[in-house]
C-alpha cells in the first residue's frame, strides 16, 4: 500500500513567524514529489515538483527540500504572512502506479496578523 | 486565458437523481482527472483519462461514470448508485504521456463543484 503522510495536520502561527511542515512518501520506485497550495475558495496550485535527492527549490519566502532515500520532504515558509494561510498538499508519483499521484491529507496553515 | 472551468459551483439534487458535473479545459492537455474531497480526507481519484475516447477507474469509481469524447471535456456523472454523493468534486488536467517525463504529472485544477444531495 502506498501512503503519503503529512504533519502536522494543522498549524497556527503569528505573522512574521517562520514555519515548516513535513511530507513522508514511499521511497521505492520514486519519480517525483509535488507540493500544492490550496487557498480557501480557490483551486489548488502547484508550488514545486521535485525529483532529485537533495533537491531544494525556492519561490519567494517558500522553499522545499527533498530526501528520496528516506522518503521525506520539508516545506519551509520564512516570515509567514496572512496571505500564506492555506492548505499545503503534497503528492507522490511512483513508478508502477500508472502515473497516478498519491495525495497526502494536507497541512492547514493559519497565519494570524 | 488558459485554464480549467467547472460548472456549476454549487449543485443541489434530490436523492435518486443522476447528476452530471461539467469540466472543460483549454490547456491542450491530454490527461484529465476527477477527484472527490470529503472533510478530513485527502483527494481521492474517481476516474481519469489519459487520452480522448479512453478512461480508467480510479480508487473510488463505484457509482460514477465518465466520458471523454473531446480532448477539452471530461464530464462526470454521479449516479443514483453512489451511496454518499454529497462532496466537493475537483477536476484536473495534465500534459499527456508523451511529455509526461518532463512534467511529472503536474496537475492543474478547476475551481470545484460542491454537490449536495438532499
Amino acid at each position: 500500500i502506498l501512503n503519503v503522510e503529512q504533519s502536522p495536520q494543522s498549524l497556527h502561527v503569528q505573522e512574521g513567524d517562520s514555519t515548516n511542515f513535513t511530507c513522508s512518501f514511499p521511497s521505492s520506485n520514486f519519480y517525483a514529489l509535488h507540493w500544492y497550495r490550496w487557498e480557501t475558495a480557490k483551486s489548488p496550485e502547484a508550488l514545486f515538483v521535485m525529483t532529485l535527492n537533495g533537491d531544494e527549490k525556492k519561490k519567494g519566502r517558500i522553499s522545499a527540500t527533498l530526501n528520496t532515500k528516506e522518503g521525506y520532504s520539508y516545506l519551509y515558509i520564512k516570515g509567514s504572512q496572512p496571505e500564506d494561510s492555506a492548505t499545503y498538499l503534497c503528492a507522490s508519483l511512483n513508478a508502477g502506479n500508472n502515473r497516478k499521484l498519491i495525495w497526502g491529507l494536507g497541512t492547514s496553515l493559519a497565519v494570524n496578523p | 486565458d488558459g485554464g480549467i472551468t467547472q460548472s456549476p459551483k454549487y449543485l443541489f439534487r434530490k436523492e435518486g437523481q443522476n447528476v452530471t458535473l461539467s469540466c472543460e479545459q483549454n490547456l491542450n492537455h491530454d490527461a484529465m482527472y476527477w477527484y472527490r474531497q470529503d472533510p478530513g480526507q485527502g483527494l481521492r481519484l474517481i476516474y481519469y483519462s489519459q487520452i480522448v475516447n479512453d478512461f480508467q477507474k480510479g480508487d473510488i469509481a463505484e457509482g460514477y461514470s465518465v466520458s471523454r469524447e473531446k480532448k477539452e471535456s471530461f464530464p462526470l456523472t454521479v449516479t443514483s448508485a453512489q451511496k454518499n454523493p454529497t462532496a466537493f468534486y475537483l477536476c484536473a488536467s495534465s500534459t499527456g504521456l508523451a511529455e509526461a517525463q518532463s512534467s511529472y504529472n503536474e496537475q492543474f485544477f478547476g475551481p470545484g463543484t460542491r454537490l449536495t444531495v438532499l
